[in-house]
Order: C-alpha cells, then structure tokens, then sequence
C-alpha cells in the first residue's frame, strides 16, 4: 500500500529559486529517505533522516522531518537546470525487523525553467 | 567505481515469453532488492534478500520469482508476461540492515509485445 503522497505532484519554477516538496505518510518509520530520478533512470539517493532528527542539510538540500505530523519537506535552494527531476520521497517503515525495502510516494515532477 | 549494474537496458519480449533480468553489484551489499516502476508511478517493492534469506511482498503475483546464487549477482525471472508487466524495473542494494540507504542500478525497462 501507498506510504508516502508528495505534494505537489508537479512543479515548475525559475532557475535560482527555491522549490519546496513536501511529504506525508501513515506508519511509524526508522527513517524517510528522499532520492532524485531523472527520466528514465535509476534512482539516486539524496539524503537521509532518522526518525529522531528534525533536520539535515547537504549542500543545497534541506529537510525537515516532523513525526507528529508525519511529514517531510524537502528545500532545494538556488535551483538550477540540471536539478530539473522527479523527487521521491520514501520511508523505512518501523517493522521491528529491518532490512525491510522502502516504500515510496508517487513523486514530484520538477521542472527548472532557465 | 562501485557499482550497481543491470542487463539489459531494455528487453522487449513476446507475451507469454519467459524472460531474466540481471542484476550485478560491486558495492558487497548484504541486501538487494528488486523493484517494479510503470509508467509515472511510485517504485514497488517487488522482493529482496537479506544475504541469502529471500522476502517476498505479500502482493508479488507467483508469475515474479528470483535468484541470488551468489552475494554480487540477482536475477529477477518472469515466468509468463504479460502486457501489464511492461514497466521499468530496478535493483538496488544497501548494505545493512538497518538505516538502508539504497544504491540504484540505471533499470531495465521491460517491452511486451
């Protein structure tokens, strides 16, 4: 069953700006993970954040991680064309016995205009 | 580089045709997965293996199997495709349990005619 939703589905914005996705899911989790696909490609590990961290940064990236709401945001700043991506958002979801795979959202689709 | 590499890039096969995806890592993960993406959707968690223990997701159809003879190769088989098994399919590995960051191959996108 569908874990995580990001919100928006699409986004579209001008290069040197910032975009903002966001996250939501339904079960306990160890951590969320957000990864980058461009299309038709693999899948590319962004960043990942314990459920007991509340925000982590990598270069431009920025998340946040809220366990009362359930949520997740990710920030890309000072956006550029080649970030032009869909961004998955995905949980390892608090089973108890690990090694479990990641349940992905459906992604947003963002569109770096120059 | 480490790696994850799949064979082939794209594979189109007949209805019906058995086919093998393969999936070869040289990152000496103990875990790998294998993952079923149509067209503008989510990935799926299809099965994975934890060194040689093989989970399966309770909603894989039977017609998905795999094999992980050794700790670099998998091999995802599919038994009798159908037009509705055309989808992109991607291994990963990670290399612990726990805190599974997950390192993707570039897929596999599966053509049944």
């Amino acid at each position: 069953s569908q874990q995580g939703e990001e919100d928006p589905q699409a986004l579209s914005i001008q290069e040197g700006e910032n975009a903002t996705m966001n996250c939501s899911y339904k079960t306990s989790i160890n951590n969320l993970q957000w990864y980058r696909q461009n299309s038709g490609r693999g899948l590319v590990h962004l960043i990942l954040i314990r459920s007991n961290e509340r925000e982590k940064h990598s270069g431009r990236l920025r998340v946040t991680l809220d366990t009362s709401k359930k949520s997740s945001s990710l920030l890309i700043t000072a956006s550029r064309a080649a970030d032009t991506a869909s961004y998955f958002c995905a949980t390892d979801p608090d089973s108890g016995g690990g090694a479990d795979g990641l349940t992905f959202g459906k992604g947003t689709h963002l569109i770096i205009q120059p | 580089d480490a790696m994850v590499i799949q064979n082939p890039r794209y594979q189109v096969t007949q209805f019906g045709k058995p086919v093998t995806l393969s999936c070869s890592q040289t990152l000496n993960h103990n875990v790998m997965y294998w993952y079923q993406q149509k067209s503008s959707q989510a990935p799926k968690l299809l099965f994975h293996y934890y060194d040689k223990d093989f989970n399966n997701e309770a909603d894989t159809p039977d017609n998905f199997q795999s094999r992980r003879p050794n700790t670099s190769f998998c091999f995802l088989d599919i038994r009798s495709p159908g037009l509705g098994d055309a989808a992109m399919y991607l291994c990963a590995t990670s290399a612990s349990k726990y805190y599974n960051e997950q390192f993707f191959g570039p897929g596999t996108r599966l053509t049944v005619l």
